[in-house]
């Protein structure tokens, strides 16, 4: 496709239960990221990707969240025992490695948990 | 203090006057400077970015960066409802970027 594809659009889960978001970047975008935004802020790096590698990774809040990319294209953001607070909006954005970080996101997935 | 800084507005100009949107970051070494639209419920938009001093056009855009006050900002010409959006200033190196809030604008008819 054209752009920045994610799945699911939507996620309802209970607290306590596993979830995979995935994201399948613009094809020959090297770079990859992830974001998590919430109502009325500005989206909150989370990790980041050249390649397969994570370059960085502060951004994610603790060990309960993990990504991957393991052929350097789609990439998946795995979240373990999920709490309430984690419902927000999961974006992921791509980029070129000779674009200084123009990056193009996704429809974003919108994580819900009970 | 906040790394990128913008008045969450609603900032509420009428059609056709000019919308100006202001942002302030606190990383000297910062490189590469972007605006980003964003409407409710949709994802971000790039729309500008801008890595040297001055002013860039496009279409009816306006970045202008000044590095020395540590200011980037956004000017909107014949502001339309369909500019009516949260515009998000986002700020970084070569690597990583980090948004502001964002500021909402309204263009009323």
């Amino acid at each position: 496709g054209a752009g920045v594809s994610q799945t699911p659009s939507n996620k309802v889960t209970e607290k306590g239960k596993y979830v995979e978001l995935r994201c399948d970047p613009i094809s020959g975008h090297t770079a990859l990221y992830w974001y998590r935004q919430s109502l009325g802020q500005g989206p909150e790096f989370l990790i980041y990707f050249q390649g397969t590698g994570a370059a960085d990774d502060s951004g994610l809040p603790n060990d309960r969240f993990f990504a991957v990319r393991p052929e350097g294209s789609v990439s998946t953001l795995k979240i373990q025992r999920t709490e309430r607070g984690d419902s927000a909006v999961y974006l992921c954005a791509s980029s070129s490695h000779d674009r200084n970080n123009e990056q193009f996101f996704g429809p974003g997935t919108r994580l819900t948990v009970l | 203090q906040k790394e990128v800084e913008q008045n969450s507005g609603p900032l509420s100009v009428p059609e056709g006057a000019i919308a100006s949107l202001n942002c302030t970051y606190s990383d000297r070494g910062s490189q590469s400077f972007f605006w980003y639209r964003q409407y409710s419920g949709k994802s971000p938009e790039l729309i500008m970015f801008i890595y040297s001093n001055g002013d860039k056009e496009d279409g009816r855009f306006t970045a202008q960066l000044n590095k020395a006050s540590q200011y980037v900002s956004l000017l909107i010409r014949d502001s339309q409802p369909s500019d009516s959006a949260t515009y998000l200033c986002a700020v970084g190196g070569y690597q990583k970027v980090t948004f502001g809030t964002g500021t909402k604008l309204q263009v009323i008819p």
